[in-house]
Order: C-alpha cells, then sequence, then structure tokens
C-alpha cells in the first residue's frame, strides 16, 4: 500500500460547483496536512496548512483531517475557472532537521466557465 | 520577504552532456532545501534534501548530485544527462513545520 494515495482525476465541473478534493494515508505517524495548488508549467503553492485533526477555513476552501479514518479532504466552494490546476496533498509526521514531505500525485481539477 | 530564485526556466540538452540547476533563497537563514523532480503520473519524487552546508542525503540513487556550498544555494548536477533525466525540476525551502516553499522549476528535456 502507498503511504499517500490521491485520485488523479482529471476532474471537470461547472462553475460555481462545490468540489471535493481528496486522500488517503497509511502512515498513523503523520500529524501535519498540508494542500498544494499547481498550476501548469509553475511551482506549487501553498494552500492549506492543517496540524492533527479538524477542520480549517479560509475563504472559499476547507481542509478536513480524519486521523482516525487516515483521511483528508479539501472543500472549494463557489469554484472559479481560476480554480482549476492540479492539486496535491502533502503530510508529514515532524517538523525540525528530519522534516520531509510525502505528496500524493495529484488531482487535475478543470473548472468550465 | 523570503523568495526563492530558480533557473533556468526550460532547458533541453543532449544525451551525455552535463547539468547544473541552480537554487537560491533570500531572507531567511538556514533553510532547509529540497531538490524534486516531477514526471507526469508520477507526481513529486523528492531527490535530495540539505539540512546545512555541506550537509546532502539522498533519497533515490542516481545519474544525479547535490551541492549546498553556501547556506542558501542549493545546486542540482549531473556529469552526463540520460534521456530518463527529463522532468520537471522543482527546488524547495523550508525552515519550520509549516509547509514548503517552491521555486517556478526547471523544465529538462534530455534529446
Amino acid at each position: 500500500q502507498k503511504e499517500v494515495e490521491q485520485d488523479p482525476g482529471p476532474l471537470s465541473v461547472p462553475e460555481g460547483a462545490i468540489v471535493s478534493l481528496n486522500c488517503t494515508y497509511s502512515n498513523s505517524a503523520f500529524q501535519y496536512f498540508m494542500w498544494y495548488r499547481q498550476y501548469s508549467r509553475k511551482g506549487p503553492e501553498l494552500l492549506m496548512y492543517t496540524y492533527s485533526s479538524g477542520n480549517k477555513e479560509d475563504g472559499r476552501f476547507t481542509a478536513q483531517v480524519d486521523k482516525s479514518s487516515k483521511y483528508i479532504s479539501l472543500f472549494i466552494r463557489d469554484s472559479q475557472p481560476s480554480d482549476s490546476a492540479t492539486y496535491l496533498c502533502a503530510m508529514s509526521n515532524s517538523g525540525g532537521s528530519n522534516y520531509k514531505l510525502t505528496f500524493g500525485k495529484g488531482t487535475l481539477l478543470t473548472v468550465n466557465p | 520577504s523570503q523568495t526563492i530564485h530558480q533557473w533556468p526556466a526550460t532547458l533541453v540538452q543532449p544525451v551525455g552532456s552535463p547539468l547544473s540547476l541552480e537554487c537560491t533563497v533570500e531572507g531567511t537563514s538556514n533553510p532547509n532545501l529540497y531538490w524534486y523532480r516531477q514526471a507526469a503520473g508520477r507526481g513529486l519524487q523528492l531527490l535530495f534534501y540539505s539540512i546545512g552546508i555541506d550537509q546532502i542525503s539522498s533519497e533515490v540513487p542516481q545519474n544525479l548530485s547535490a551541492s549546498r556550498p553556501q547556506d542558501r544555494q542549493f545546486i542540482l548536477s549531473s556529469k552526463k544527462l540520460l534521456l530518463s533525466d527529463s522532468g520537471f525540476y522543482l527546488c524547495a525551502w523550508s525552515v519550520a513545520v509549516g509547509g514548503y516553499t517552491f521555486g517556478s522549476g526547471t523544465r529538462l528535456t534530455v534529446v
């Protein structure tokens, strides 16, 4: 079983739709969870960062972490064409000098006007 | 504010030629630095990471090497490129828990 599983999509939705992106993981030691957005031919940019279980909201974006199920989600409300990108989940078990992220393969999202 | 510079943006190199990609960070001290390669359908693959000058850890045995001659400079090199070295190379930095900041990437095509 891979450490982080993410459905690659592609996912195509109409403008204004609610988008749900998900990742599952196998390493119960993961405590830090992130979502990155990557536009075509660009580097990933950090979108959301959460620690342990719970929800975090930032504008139209909500990140959820369920450590008991080893499942994380990113919700995008009122999706816009500018949200079209690849979304990568990432997670880590610690900070400090051994701080390394494990990434999902990314989900390609297209929001159609 | 912290910024990360990565160059060149695109590169086309013949098989067997050398490679040198450079990454520099501004506005922070003693960052952790990372080199990733992103290939279609394979996600982000960690190649090297560094916690300090001349301290390099290799994650995947391969045709590449990395060096950190200065605190905020990270270099990815190869003596002889292979076709399989083609990909999108990304440099990133972090100073603590809170996520990585990535550079804009270099798209390398080996022909």
